[in-house]
């Protein structure tokens, strides 16, 4: 059970390239979201999905894309990178909340993005 | 609109002697809260929860957490430091959906 996966580890992009970071979970969990992590100002979510084929905005979603075609897979598409994108990426996944209440949510070791 | 206040950015404390990282919420209704820790260069790990009964919370690595509903307050404690709680600490809230809205963060550093 390798729980929550994130590949490239560490990424570097020139202004304007596009990229693809990859996000993937076993534990066939239904929600699943992207975060940032920027100094200072903790974790803003970026998109997120209640299960294959449904995606919604979060706090900051401008210039990134997602979709889900698989309830394991999550990618997160930079569309043309910028240099306010620098930051370090996680990937998170949960079982959606019940009636017993909120999950606790899983996260990925995260992905560093510098955008020169 | 939910919010999340951490309100030190660092706490430092002595191994041995007993921790407290303060959070504070704004929600309407019933909040679910989260604590979770970061270590270097790692994710993510939860902690503990609070959804709803006794307002005292036991989680993982010995800590505990008060929910205080008339403070709005959800504080993480524990009796006794390590140098292995260093980290970075967050609190987080949500409201009948899945979403997280975390806190800024507090870093703890435990001193030997």
């Amino acid at each position: 059970n390798a729980g929550v996966t994130q590949t490239p580890k560490f990424q570097v992009l020139k202004t304007g390239q596009s990229m693809t970071l990859q996000c993937a979970q076993d534990m066939n969990h239904e929600y699943m979201s992207w975060y940032r992590q920027d100094p200072g100002m903790g974790l803003r979510l970026i998109h997120y999905s209640v299960g294959a084929g449904i995606t919604d905005q979060g706090e900051v979603p401008n210039g990134y894309n997602v979709s889900r075609s698989t309830t394991e897979d999550f990618p997160l598409r930079l569309l043309s990178a910028a240099p306010s994108q620098t930051s370090v990426y996680f990937c998170a996944s949960s079982t959606p909340t019940g009636t017993s209440g909120s999950n606790e949510q899983f996260f990925g070791p995260g992905t560093r993005l510098t955008v020169l | 609109a939910q919010s999340v206040a951490q309100p030190e950015d660092q706490v430092n404390v002595a191994e041995g002697n007993p921790l407290t990282v303060k959070c504070t919420y704004s929600v309407s209704g019933n909040p679910y809260l989260f604590w979770y820790v970061q270590y270097p260069n790692r994710g993510l790990q939860f902690l503990l929860k609070y959804i709803t009964g006794d307002n005292l919370v036991k989680g993982s690595y010995g800590f505990e957490a008060e929910f205080n509903k008339s403070q709005t307050s959800f504080h993480l404690k524990k009796p006794s430091a390590l140098v292995s709680d260093s980290a970075l600490y967050f609190c987080a809230v949500n409201y009948n959906t899945d979403k997280l809205i975390f806190g800024t963060g507090t870093r703890l550093q435990v001193f030997p």
